[in-house]
C-alpha cells in the first residue's frame, strides 16, 4: 500500500532563513504522481506543484524549489528566503497511477512557522 | 474563473442527528473527490466521482455515508445518525481528466458533534 512520512512535525524558522521540509513516499506503482500543497491559517488546501513519476528534473519557482530523487524516494521541498507569509502547514501527497486508483494519499504535514 | 465551493462553512448538531454538505466542483472538471480532515492530521481520502460514477470509495466511509452526484455537476455527502467520531473538517476537490492533473481544493464544512 502507499505510504507518505512526513517526519518534521513542526519547523520553527528566523524571516530569510531557507528551510527544507522533508517527505518520503512508498509505493509500488511505477507510475505515480507526487504533489505539495499548503494549508494556511484559513484552512483552504493549496496545490503548488505535482511531479510525474519519470520526470526527475528538479524546479525552481521564484523562492521555492523541488527536490524529485526517485532513488531515495523522496520529493523535498525548499524554500529560500523565508518569509512570515510562508508561514502554514504543507503537506505532501501521493496518487498511484498503474491503477484506476485516483486518491491522494497525503502525509501528516509539516507545521512551518516563520518568525519575524 | 471560480473555484471548488463547499455549504455550509460549518455543521453543529448533537450526536444521532443527519448532516448533509454539499459540493460545487470547478465547473469544466468531470472528477470530484471527498475527503476528511482531523486536526493535526492530512486529509484522507473518502470517495471519487467521474462524472456521476462513484468509481472509488474508502473503507473509511462506513455505512453511515452516502455520497452522490446525480447530473455530474454538485455533488453531496450525506452522514446519518451522527457519532462523537464524525467530527472533522470534509473537504471536497475537483480535478481535471488526466492521471496527473492536481486536486483543486474547497474551503470545506467543519463538522462538530455536541
Amino acid at each position: 500500500a502507499q505510504k507518505v512520512t512526513q517526519a518534521q512535525t513542526e519547523i520553527s524558522v528566523v524571516e530569510k532563513e531557507d528551510v527544507t521540509l522533508d517527505c518520503v513516499y512508498e509505493t509500488r506503482d511505477t507510475t505515480y504522481y507526487l504533489f505539495w500543497y499548503k494549508q494556511p491559517p484559513s484552512g483552504e488546501l493549496v496545490f503548488l506543484i505535482r511531479r510525474n513519476s519519470f520526470d526527475e528534473q528538479n524546479e525552481i519557482s521564484g523562492r521555492y524549489s523541488w527536490n524529485f530523487q526517485k532513488s531515495t524516494s523522496s520529493f523535498n521541498f525548499t524554500i529560500t528566503a523565508s518569509q512570515v507569509v510562508d508561514s502554514a502547514v504543507y503537506f505532501c501527497a501521493l496518487s498511484e497511477g498503474d491503477t484506476g486508483r485516483r486518491a491522494l494519499t497525503f502525509g501528516s504535514g509539516t507545521r512551518l512557522q516563520v518568525q519575524p | 474563473d471560480t473555484g471548488v465551493s463547499q455549504n455550509p462553512r460549518h455543521k453543529i448538531t448533537k450526536r444521532g442527528q443527519n448532516v448533509t454538505f454539499r459540493c460545487d466542483p470547478i465547473s469544466e472538471h468531470n472528477r470530484l473527490y471527498w475527503y476528511r480532515q482531523t486536526l493535526g492530521q492530512g486529509p484522507e481520502f473518502l470517495t471519487y466521482f467521474q462524472n456521476e460514477a462513484q468509481l472509488e470509495k474508502s473503507r473509511l466511509l462506513s455505512d453511515r455515508f452516502s455520497a452522490e452526484r446525480p447530473k455530474g455537476s454538485f455533488s453531496t455527502l450525506e452522514i446519518q445518525r451522527t457519532e462523537q467520531g464524525d467530527s472533522a473538517m470534509y473537504l471536497c476537490a475537483s480535478s481535471g481528466q488526466g492521471n496527473n492533473q492536481p486536486q483543486h481544493f474547497g474551503d470545506g464544512t467543519r463538522l462538530s458533534i455536541l
